[in-house]
């Protein structure tokens, strides 16, 4: 059974900083791996998507990597900045159509 | 497009009462999926469709929910009788197959008292 565990499950940094946020899955037989922020009160919006056969994904001052093999993903966000204040939130399809498999999450907080 | 659709925002009934929950998917999209969120179990996949059809329902808690999705367009999450335990935010979200990445709504909050 595919389990998705994020560390740490929470973070506080001072703006300006880069930071890593981690995810980890215990089945590497997965179709993709995709990174949503949640908001207070919100829904899911989704950041990146990485297919199982790429290593990386980047968009703006975001970057993720998959490491299948290790069943690891890095979410990396450059110069954080308060408005980057959310929930992270990674998950695993297991195959095409298939159901994402949702980490517990990490609530970042990006202090001014 | 106006993104995955989903109705009411803000529920609160009392126990024992029939819940409907809708959800318009983008359109375009033919996989369906109904999460269930809560502070002690995260996200769970409830129920997913590929093209109409019901291809996962174990997560679905027990008998009291059931979920449809008569057309392309529109799916429905019940629970009856529901139950304060039920309280959560309930979220509604669609891919297209073949390029996988999934889009959520903005939820459900339903409060059962």
């Amino acid at each position: 059974k595919q389990e998705v565990t994020q560390i740490p499950a929470a973070l506080s940094v001072p703006e300006g900083e880069n930071l890593v946020l981690n995810c980890s899955f215990t089945d590497s037989a997965i179709y993709n791996l995709q990174w949503f922020r949640q908001d207070p009160g919100k829904g899911l919006t989704s950041l990146l998507l990485i297919q199982s056969s790429q290593r990386e994904q980047t968009s703006g001052r975001l970057n993720a990597s998959l490491d299948k093999s290790s069943g690891r993903s890095t979410l990396y966000i450059a110069a954080s900045q308060p408005g980057d204040s959310a929930t992270y939130l990674c998950a695993v399809k297991a195959n095409q159509g298939g159901k994402l498999i949702f980490g517990q999450g990490t609530e970042l907080s990006v202090k001014p | 497009d106006a993104g995955v659709i989903q109705s009411p925002r803000h529920e609160v009934t009392e126990m024992g009462q029939e819940v409907t929950l809708r959800c318009k998917p983008i359109s375009g999209h033919n996989s369906l999926f109904w999460y269930r969120q809560t502070m002690m179990r995260g996200l769970e996949l409830l129920i997913y469709f590929n093209n109409n059809v019901p291809i996962d329902d174990s997560g679905m808690p027990e008998d009291r929910f059931s979920a449809k999705m008569p057309n392309a367009s529109f799916s429905t999450l019940k629970i009856q009788p529901s139950e304060p335990r039920d309280s959560a935010v309930y979220f509604c979200a669609s891919s297209l197959a073949g390029t996988t990445e999934a889009f959520f709504g903005q939820g459900t909050r339903l409060t059962v008292v």
